[in-house]
């Protein structure tokens, strides 16, 4: 089945710097590729998403990238605020219905 | 109009008790999912409904749990003799999607077994 791991665990950036968190798989059948936000207290929020036809999304100032070759993709944020501090999942389709989750990177922003 | 939305938010029950956890989806959202979350993981398949049909259940961990969906909007998951490992944050989400994309997710129940 499909395995997908993320890193870092955590990161820490100052405030207005770009932040990166990457995550790999394994099932080469996977197409969707969605990133989530999740807040204390709340559930996961989509924030980004990328099919395997398509190698670089971009909305605002987040973007992802994806590397079918390799198997990983990305999560860029650019000109980081301190609202963007939360813990940030990425997943991969197992099947139509089941995604598989990566164990998350906790963003810490610095004023 | 409304997000996804559970109730409890919280609910502690004692060892051996039954529970049951409800999930509102969006309005005419055809996929409904339940996943259970760990402190400090991400989250994990329980169980998934395309309208009130149950299509895939392989992630439920024991046979204490069963979930339903017998109208095809509101679900409840079901937990009987609960026991500590079941503790954690049961999430709830769903989709307009007959898929696993672009899904909503609620804001959880977050389950003690003492």
């Amino acid at each position: 089945g499909e395995n997908v791991e993320q890193h870092p665990s955590t990161l820490s950036v100052q405030e207005g710097d770009s932040a990166v968190i990457k995550c790999t798989y394994s099932d080469s059948a996977s197409n969707y590729f969605p990133w989530y936000k999740q807040e204390l207290g709340k559930g996961p929020q989509l924030i980004i998403d990328i099919r395997s036809n398509v190698g670089e999304k971009k909305d605002q100032r987040i973007a992802v990238t994806l590397n079918k070759t390799a198997k990983h993709f990305s999560l860029h944020i650019t000109e980081t605020q301190p609202e963007d501090s939360a813990v940030y999942f990425c997943a991969a389709t197992e099947s139509n219905y089941q995604l598989i989750w990566g164990a998350g990177t906790k963003l810490i922003i610095k004023p | 109009g409304a997000g996804v939305s559970q109730s409890p938010r919280y609910k502690v029950a004692k060892r051996g008790q039954d529970v049951a956890l409800r999930c509102d989806p969006i309005s005419g959202h055809v996929s409904l999912f339940w996943y259970q979350q760990a402190l400090g993981q991400g989250p994990e398949f329980l169980t998934y409904f395309q309208n009130e049909a149950q299509l895939d259940k392989s992630g439920l961990p024991s046979d204490r749990f069963f979930a339903e969906r017998p109208e095809g909007s509101v679900s409840t998951l079901k937990i009987q003799r609960t026991q500590q490992e079941d503790s954690a944050v049961y999430l709830c989400a769903s989709s307009f999607l007959e898929r696993s994309d672009e899904q909503y997710f609620g804001p959880g129940t977050r389950l003690t077994v003492t």
